[in-house]
């Protein structure tokens, strides 16, 4: 199985950085996925991690270690519009991604 | 840009009803899928086809059904809607290593 785990919610403040982890138990996979989802809206893609690592892409940064199995999606400069739940999935070897439950971030004047 | 298009974005339906569920996408993927998500549960795999007419259950497949007559469309079938498949359902495209395109969702309520 793939067991994902993530925080259920976490509150920030406009301007800082946040970090919402994600932690899994699986015997393997290809990749692992970060989505954004506005209420009421579908999930959007954010990133891709194959390899260890950091994959940086502006504000928004995802890590990846695989011996741990654990990933981060790493929010800087944090906006009001960043408000929304964050998904990870990892991709298994069908190519069909697990989802975790998702992280509700709350950001705050 | 991979379009993913629900016909609909809210349906009322009745218990008992028969219920169809229209998904299209534009950009010749083989593989389509269909989810709901519900609060604290997250997203749940319901169905999914690798291509036409082709099938495959997903997570949770009790009380659905799907059809692909054509690459483009995949359709969900509620049988006999209930009110436990009051759900945000959603339709998504898979590009291997790119991961999904979804589509709009459609929120379905059963009363």
């Amino acid at each position: 199985g793939q067991n994902i785990d993530q925080p259920t919610e976490m509150t920030a403040t406009e301007g800082a950085i946040v970090q919402i982890n994600c932690t899994y138990q699986t015997s393997g996979f290809n990749g692992l996925f970060w989505y954004q989802q506005h209420a009421g809206e579908a999930p959007t893609f954010l990133s891709y991690n194959v390899l260890d690592g950091l994959e940086e892409k502006g504000r928004f940064s995802s890590f990846l270690s695989r011996s741990k199995g654990y990933s981060y999606l790493l929010l800087k400069e944090l906006q009001m519009k960043d408000s929304a739940s964050y998904l990870c999935a990892l991709e298994g070897g069908s190519y069909i991604p697990t989802f975790g439950r998702g992280t509700s971030l709350i950001v705050h004047p | 840009d991979v379009k993913v298009t629900q016909s609909s974005r809210y349906l009322v339906k009745r218990t008992g009803e028969k219920v169809f569920l229209e998904c299209v996408q534009d950009m010749d993927h083989e593989n389509m899928f269909w989810y709901r998500q519900d609060p604290g549960l997250g997203l749940r795999l319901i169905y999914f086809s690798y291509d036409v007419k082709m099938k495959e259950k997903g997570d949770i497949p009790e009380g659905y059904s799907v059809s692909r007559e054509k690459k483009e469309r995949f359709s969900l079938i509620l049988e006999s809607a209930s009110t436990n498949q009051t759900s945000m359902y959603l339709c998504a495209t898979l590009r291997e290593n790119y991961g999904y395109t979804f589509g709009s969702g459609t929120r379905l309520t059963v009363v």
